[in-house]
């Protein structure tokens, strides 16, 4: 069954500290992970995917199939990266399945 | 970028009543859309796929004859509650899936909060 697992439901850090927010996944094709975000009041928005391998925000996410991971990570944590973050998995048929979410808060 | 709108953004109802849930794309043509539920502090359980034109696919587990969907349009899908109960309370957001490059993306509308009374 396919399944995305966000471990931790609260992190906080400090700005200027790096971050890193799990996502863990069990698929049994071939997996295309994203992550979004979402902003207090504002609606769920894609933040980055891997098969773009891009730096959105200044975060980075590498997929990691021997880990089965997808791990967002940022060097330095700024203030306006406070917000709820999904991990999600996308199966075929486009249908995405998305994780509990953990929720960043940025200690200014 | 492409935007979503659902509509009403909050409504109640009484036990017993339905209540329709319209989700639109406004500046492009849809013809897969989304319906996910959010209960509080919980992520988004996909319900089901609206495909315009055909009959709706249901997630294991949820009750077709209760969510009924409806894409008759490649702006327009819509979530009936029929017979709300207040345990289908919650949080329904509805997405569409639109083409970027060689891969798909979602677009989320901002949700539609209904309360069960």
């Amino acid at each position: 069954a396919q399944r995305v697992t966000q471990p931790e439901k609260l992190l906080s850090v400090f700005k200027g500290a790096p971050v890193e927010l799990k996502c863990n996944y069990s698929y049994s094709g071939s997996p295309e992970l994203f992550w979004y975000v979402q902003y207090s009041r504002q609606r769920l928005q894609l933040l980055l995917r891997h098969i773009s391998r891009e730096s959105i925000k200044g975060f980075t996410a590498d997929l990691n199939k021997g880990e089965t991971s997808f791990h967002l990570k940022k060097p330095f944590a700024q203030e306006e990266d406070s917000a709820m973050y999904y991990c999600a998995l996308r199966r075929t048929g486009n249908q995405f399945y998305f994780g509990t979410g953990t929720s960043l808060t940025v200690i200014p | 970028g492409a935007v979503v709108s659902q509509h009403p953004s909050r409504v109640i109802c009484k036990s017993g009543t339905s209540v329709k849930i319209e989700c639109r794309s406004l500046d492009f043509q849809a013809t897969t859309m989304f319906w996910y539920r959010q209960f509080p502090k919980q992520s988004l359980m996909l319900m089901a796929t609206s495909n315009e034109g055909s009959k709706a696919t249901y997630e294991q587990g949820v009750e077709k004859d209760k969510f009924l969907i409806n894409h008759a349009s490649l702006t327009l899908s819509t979530l009936t509650v029929t017979s709300a109960h207040p345990e289908d309370s919650s949080f329904y957001i509805c997405s569409a899936r639109v083409l970027a490059g060689a891969s798909y993306e979602q677009y989320f509308g901002p949700g539609t909060r209904l309360t069960v009374t």
